[in-house]
């Protein structure tokens, strides 16, 4: 099993312009989160997913959306990028709840100019 | 409001010394507790874990300790090796779908 994938692995973008990240897991999960991670602080939830077609805002949401339209996959979306979006996203799965061990995929790095 | 920190940024240990990181947490409710390593450019990976109803766990090399008095939670790690240089996180479970992740202790290990 590859586990939790996520692509691109590094973006650079400039302010305004969007983009999607890409979160795939071949583990059969239910459960399908969103992280980002900024320097000195722990990882803040974005969105989390409960099942296919199903999504929930996290803690900072604002300016993200989400899709769950495949069991497997989670995208997350970025409509107008600006600068305090700048940070390393994470995707993570778990088996059915949230008090399931989370897996981590190796993150994304986005920048925005 | 809830929160989960950590009391030191950095430790440093000499190579084969026990580590012990230390997690303060707030939210009395919280019944599931979660520690994670990341190494430097991957995602975090889970370590151990330890329900409210337990207040030790242990599993190979490391042992997690949970004392709800006092709200704390601290990761041991025996005979500590190189490959453990890491960010170590304690999570925990406040309500539902919500891991709060604390800020992080930086590992490092003097050969």
């Amino acid at each position: 099993n590859a586990g939790v994938t996520q692509t691109p692995k590094f973006r650079v973008l400039k302010t305004g312009q969007s983009m999607t990240l890409l979160c795939a897991q071949d583990m059969n999960h239910e459960y399908m989160y969103w992280y980002r991670q900024d320097p000195g602080m722990g990882l803040r939830l974005i969105h989390y997913s409960v099942g296919e077609g199903t999504t929930a805002k996290g803690e900072v949401p604002d300016g993200y959306n989400v899709s769950r339209l495949k069991k497997q996959n989670f995208l997350l979306g970025l409509e107008s990028a600006a600068p305090s979006q700048t940070s390393v996203y994470f995707c993570a799965s778990s088996y059915v709840s949230d008090t399931d061990t989370q897996y981590f995929g190796p993150g994304t790095r986005l920048t925005v100019l | 409001g809830e929160n989960v920190g950590l009391h030191l940024p950095t430790l440093s240990v000499q190579e084969g010394d026990n580590s012990i990181i230390n997690c303060a947490y707030s939210n009395s409710a919280s019944d599931y507790f979660i520690w994670y390593k990341q190494e430097s450019g991957k995602g975090p990976q889970f370590i151990i874990d330890i329900r409210s109803n337990m207040d030790k766990r242990q599993g190979q090399r490391v042992t997690v300790l949970l004392n709800k008095t006092v709200k704390h939670l601290s990761l041991q790690i025996a005979a500590t090796q190189p490959g453990d240089s890491a960010v170590y996180f304690c999570a925990e479970i406040q309500g539902a779908q919500k891991l709060v992740f604390g800020q992080g202790t930086r590992l490092t290990i003097n050969p």
